[in-house]
């Protein structure tokens, strides 16, 4: 069965710390993608990554980066955490070639700066 | 460009009643389309997905939706609500770059009475 696969439920961190989320897939999916999502806002694409190595910006990167060093592997990192990141996290994952493919998400990290 | 809107932002109704969560979609191609239910404090699953097959499209746990093109709607139903129903639901439309990437509505929170 599909199975994505977050390293943590629950993170709470302090205000300036560098941190970092992990997803990983074994289904061998080349796309991966980190969403966040806020009550009334839905889920807002930060980044994703087609590729190993590979990333594209989404829709609102400031304040992350991320890294895809093996292709079951996708993760997200705040430089410097602010409390306006404070959120609910989801990883998600599909098939590349063909479009009409479905993701398959994590449980979710919900991570408090405090 | 592509677009998701989900009419109604909160739906009430009672055990053993139908349910009707609508959806309207904008895209300058023939999408693929999809429902996801997300239950409190989980990632989300997917309930069904339209890809340019039949119109009327089944889903786990009775679901299931319509796509009508003349009316760019892909409409959620189910004709008895269950307690365990009981959660918020995306409507999904895929991307037109062909990446794999979708698009989502804001969500409709489905609350079932007892």
């Amino acid at each position: 069965d599909v199975k994505v696969t977050q390293s943590s439920r629950y993170l709470v961190k302090r205000t300036g710390e560098k941190v970092f989320l992990e997803c990983v897939q074994d289904m061998d999916h080349e796309n991966m993608f980190w969403y966040r999502q806020d009550p009334g806002l839905g889920l807002r694409l930060i980044y994703f990554s087609y590729d190993v190595k590979m990333k594209e910006k989404g829709d609102i990167p400031e304040g992350y980066s991320v890294s895809r060093e093996k292709k079951e592997r996708f993760s997200l990192i705040l430089e410097s955490a602010s409390t306006n990141q404070t959120s609910m996290y989801l990883c998600a994952s599909n098939l590349r070639v063909y479009s009409n493919q479905p993701q398959h998400f994590g449980d979710g990290t919900r991570l408090s700066i405090l | 460009a592509q677009s998701v809107t989900q009419l109604d932002s909160h739906v009430s109704v009672s055990e053993g009643t139908p349910v009707l969560l609508r959806c309207n979609y904008s895209s300058s191609y023939s999408p693929s389309l999809f429902w996801y239910v997300q239950h409190p404090n989980k990632g989300l699953q997917l309930l069904l997905k339209y890809t340019s097959a039949a119109t009327l499209v089944k889903g786990i746990n009775g679901f299931e939706a319509e796509f009508k093109k003349s009316e760019t709607s892909f409409h959620l139903t189910k004709p008895s609500a269950h307690m365990s129903d009981a959660a918020e639901y995306f409507c999904v439309v895929s991307d037109a770059s062909n990446t794999g990437k979708l698009i989502f509505g804001q969500g409709t929170t489905l609350q079932v009475k007892p």
